[in-house]
């Protein structure tokens, strides 16, 4: 079985410091991770992907995430916080093709 | 190209009524997936179809169905509506081309659902 955890419900940074969410995971066998972001009253975006390839994983907005297979860990970090970044993010794992697990969100507060 | 779409985006029904919300897929995408968001309980798997079978579905007591058509629309429905099936149901679909085991999910808007 699979899980997620998000380490943080809550994180608050000040516009343009740097951003860190955590995730750490657990699967029976290698998994895909995901990272999405949801702004209030929308659909989730994709930021990013890791399926087995690069470690250090690119994604939209500058946000990248690192997999440490050691720490079973993924997570997500950004140079420079923006306004717009305020949102919930979501952790996710996928083993193989079974369904998705989500973690439980994180709430991305950007201090002006 | 399209993104997933979801109607309606807003509904509200009484306590056991039935309801149908609908999907449609980014174009040439065969996997749709449904979820639940609540504040409670966050965000958990219904099922998933692909080429019209139901291929995972989630711990949701029967009340929740779903079905794909040949176009790979896909709808939900909800019998006997509970008041904590309030909760925004949000439409993912997926690509084929992909990886076997790593297709990235796209999301809809989500079908905000109120039971009064």
């Amino acid at each position: 079985a699979q899980s997620v955890t998000q380490l943080d419900s809550h994180v608050s940074v000040s516009e343009g410091t740097p951003v860190l969410l955590r995730c750490n995971y657990s699967s029976s066998y290698s998994p895909s991770l995901f990272w999405y972001v949801q702004h209030p009253n929308k659909g989730l975006q994709l930021l990013l992907k890791y399926t087995s390839a690069a470690t250090l994983v690119k994604g939209i907005n500058g946000f990248e995430a690192e997999f440490k297979k050691s720490e079973t860990s993924f997570h997500l970090t950004k140079p420079s916080a923006h306004m717009s970044d305020a949102a919930e993010y979501f952790c996710v794992v996928r083993p193989g093709n079974e369904k998705l697990t989500f973690g439980t969100g994180t709430r991305l507060t950007i201090i002006p | 190209k399209a993104g997933v779409t979801q109607t309606p985006r807003y509904l509200i029904k009484t306590r056991g009524q039935q309801v149908t919300l609908s999907c449609s897929p980014i174009s040439g995408h065969r996997s749709v997936s449904w979820y639940q968001q609540t504040p409670g309980q966050g965000l958990q798997f219904l099922f998933e179809y692909f080429s019209e079978t139901q291929r995972n579905k989630g711990n949701f007591p029967g009340r929740f169905s779903g079905r794909q058509f040949s176009n790979s629309r896909s709808e939900m429905n909800v019998s006997t509506l509970e008041l904590g099936d309030s909760a925004l149901y949000l439409c993912a679909s997926s690509s084929p081309a992909e990886a076997w085991g790593v297709g990235t999910q796209y999301f809809g808007p989500g079908t905000r659902l109120t039971v009064l």
